[in-house]
């Protein structure tokens, strides 16, 4: 079963407003990791985040990582259009298996 | 960063027939590859761990004598769809990891249709 939820399922903002997506997840964990997946696409990893950190960044992205609250947020700033796409958390628990989340579908409108 | 290849990247077969899809490690040794499958508009669902020269490990629900995974060297396993039907026509994506890496990588995905 799936562990992560993501949500909103699908957010439309305009290009140069920010996006934040959220996930969260039942069991502890090792690491949970973020992903981009164009449609009909590979994933495209994007960043990673321990159990022991709270917050990373990498370019116009901001991870943060609740584990008391068992969730974590992506913040894209100043969107593009080209950012259009699926976003997945993956969480590994210490078995070395992702288990990934429902996924957002954002849309960035030119 | 390490690449992981899979081959074909699409493919469309025949109801009843069957089809292999290879997941290889271009540069790196993979001690274990995973297998997913993601339906359209769907996340991706793990179907099955392989570690190299052991019996694939395959999550609940998913059938091990019609998905027939082989780990048969440190850079390549493949995943067999047996008398494929058209409910098994989706995208099927695999990644691989060594020991000293923190995260899997993952292959640019196999689409199968099955008519």
């Amino acid at each position: 079963s799936q562990q992560g939820e993501e949500d909103p399922q699908a957010l439309s903002i305009q290009e140069g407003e920010n996006a934040t997506m959220n996930c969260s997840y039942k069991t502890s964990i090792n690491n949970l990791q973020w992903y981009r997946q164009n449609s009909g696409r590979g994933l495209v990893h994007l960043i990673l985040i321990r159990s022991n950190e709270r917050e990373k960044h990498s370019g116009r992205l901001r991870v943060t990582l609740d584990t008391s609250k068992k969730s974590s947020s992506l913040l894209i700033t100043a969107s593009r259009a080209a950012d259009t796409a699926s976003y997945f958390c993956a969480t590994e628990t210490g078995t070395y298996k992702y288990i990934f989340g429902t996924g957002t579908r954002l849309k960035v409108l030119a | 960063g390490a690449v992981v290849s899979q081959h074909p990247s699409w493919v469309i077969c025949k109801s009843g027939t069957s089809v292999k899809i290879e997941c290889r490690s271009l540069d790196f040794q993979a001690t274990t590859m995973f297998w997913y499958r993601q339906f359209p508009k769907q996340s991706l669902m793990l179907m099955a761990t392989s570690n190299e020269g052991s019996k694939a490990t395959y999550e609940q629900g998913v059938e091990k004598d019609k998905f027939l995974i082989n780990h048969a060297s440190l850079t390549l396993s493949t995943l067999t769809v047996t008398s494929a039907h058209p409910e098994d026509s989706s995208f099927y994506i695999c990644s691989a990891r060594a020991p000293t890496f923190d995260e899997q990588y993952f292959g640019p995905g196999t689409r199968l249709t099955v008519t």
